[in-house]
């Protein structure tokens, strides 16, 4: 079945550095890319999307570029504050409607 | 107000007991979701509804019923709580005509079964 997979964390990084949380991805189609955000305790909440190949999604000054060829996903930032520590999440929407999640990575900024 | 709310937020329970988690979105959508988080398991999907006459089990039903009283109330029931259902336990709407792959999650409840 289709799945996702993620680095595993957690991930602690100093403010203004680069961040890179890789994700790749398992699926018998082409699904839609997802990576959510969990910021402590709140539910998740979309960050941003890719619905096709050589799509890129951008929010917040995060990035993710749909590679089909590497069936990737990974998700970039330039500069990292200490308010984007939270739980990342990737996933993708398959052909019955449904999200399948990663397992999340926890990333922390230190100021 | 949150257009997803979630009842209880916290709750303890014994081993055995029936217990119910309740949801309740203001945001008008058809679809809804309960997920359960684990520590290095990410989300998993338990139930899911496509609309009040539609309920189907996701990957980890077993132990677990819902009910979707109405479109706006979909809860969550464990019939005879057992400690590994112990977890940290999320309700989700998305709009069929925006993309279900948008869901708006609600704040959790997190169980605990002794």
């Amino acid at each position: 079945g289709n799945s996702v997979t993620q680095m595993e964390g957690p991930v602690t990084l100093s403010e203004e550095a680069f961040l890179t949380i890789n994700c790749t991805y398992t699926a018998t189609g082409y699904p839609s890319l997802f990576w959510y955000v969990q910021y402590p305790g709140e539910g998740l909440q979309l960050l941003l999307k890719a619905t096709k190949a050589d799509d890129k999604g951008s929010n917040k000054g995060f990035e993710a570029t749909y590679r089909k060829e590497t069936t990737s996903f990974h998700l970039e930032k330039g500069s990292v504050q200490v308010s984007d520590s939270a739980v990342y999440f990737c996933a993708l929407f398959e052909g019955a409607q449904k999200l399948v999640f990663g397992q999340g990575t926890r990333l922390t900024i230190n100021p | 107000d949150a257009d997803v709310t979630q009842t209880p937020r916290n709750r303890i329970t014994k081993t055995g007991k029936r217990i119910m988690l309740e949801c309740s979105q203001t945001k008008g959508h058809d679809r809804m979701y309960w997920y359960r988080q684990d520590p290095g398991l990410g989300l998993r999907l338990i139930y899911y509804s496509f609309d009040v006459k539609d309920i189907n089990k996701g990957e980890i039903s077993d132990g677990y019923s819902v009910s979707r009283q109405a479109q706006a109330k979909f809860s969550l029931s464990l019939e005879s709580a057992i400690p590994n259902q112990t977890a940290l336990y999320f309700c989700a709407t998305s709009d069929r005509n925006r993309g279900s792959y948008e869901q708006y999650f609600g704040p959790g409840t997190r169980l605990t079964v002794t």
